[in-house]
């Protein structure tokens, strides 16, 4: 079955750089589906922060759209997530997931902490 | 943007009772392309419902989803012990695909 696993540091420091991988298994990420990083803070709702093509085409949050990348890696089936200058509120767990096929990664959170 | 408000934040009922969430939208979602979560405490979120109104795969028929356009509504018939959780309901038909805020479904 498809299965997502993200991957990256916990732990984060203020003005640094996120950086997030999420593995794909059981699927091609070169299938006709959208692949997604969503977050959630602490005690919060969902939001969604961006996606990507296998053809490399993608959206983002208008939000955080200057300070984020969404790349992928066709021969590691892989996506991956950079967020740049994260401050406190970036803190949270983040998801890969491709909606709204419904497979989500388990999430991992990452704290922005000095 | 299409922004999504659910309604109500929380909901308190007893188990075996009809629970009905709303989810609007400040514009038409193409295609009714509307999806509803469920989330528990840690836990990724589960989709139960894609394209309004379609069951994603091994969700009890106790779930349903209907409405078009811009107003739609998840109702579970009957309220299982496992169904205490947190509903998002999600846009997917353009991009931001935007969240709503989330509905607690909480025991009376």
């Amino acid at each position: 079955q498809v299965q997502l696993q993200e991957s990256g540091p916990g732990l984060v420091k203020p003005s640094g750089t996120l950086s997030l991988t999420c593995v794909v298994s059981g699927d091609s990420i070169s299938s006709s589906k959208w692949w997604t990083w969503i977050r959630q803070p602490p005690g919060k709702g969902l939001e969604w922060i961006g996606e990507i093509y296998h053809s490399g085409s993608t959206n983002y949050n208008a939000s955080l759209k200057s300070r984020v990348t969404i790349s992928v890696d066709k021969s590691k089936n892989q996506f991956s997530l950079r967020l740049t200058s994260v401050s406190a509120t970036d803190t949270a767990v983040y998801y890969c997931a491709d909606p709204p096929a419904g497979h989500w990664g388990q999430g991992t959170l990452v704290t922005v902490s000095s | 943007e299409i922004v999504l408000t659910q309604s109500p934040g929380t909901l308190s009922l007893s188990p075996g009772e009809r629970a009905t969430l709303s989810c609007r939208a400040s514009q038409s979602v193409s295609s009714n392309y509307l999806a509803w979560y469920q989330q528990k405490p840690g836990q990724a979120p589960r989709i139960l419902i894609y394209g309004a109104s379609s069951r994603a795969t091994g969700i009890p028929d106790r779930f349903s989803g209907s409405g078009s356009g811009t107003d739609f509504t998840l109702t579970i018939s009957r309220l299982e012990p496992e169904d205490f959780a947190v509903y998002y309901c999600q846009q997917y038909g353009s991009s931001p695909r935007t969240f709503g805020q989330g509905t607690k479904v909480e025991i009376k």
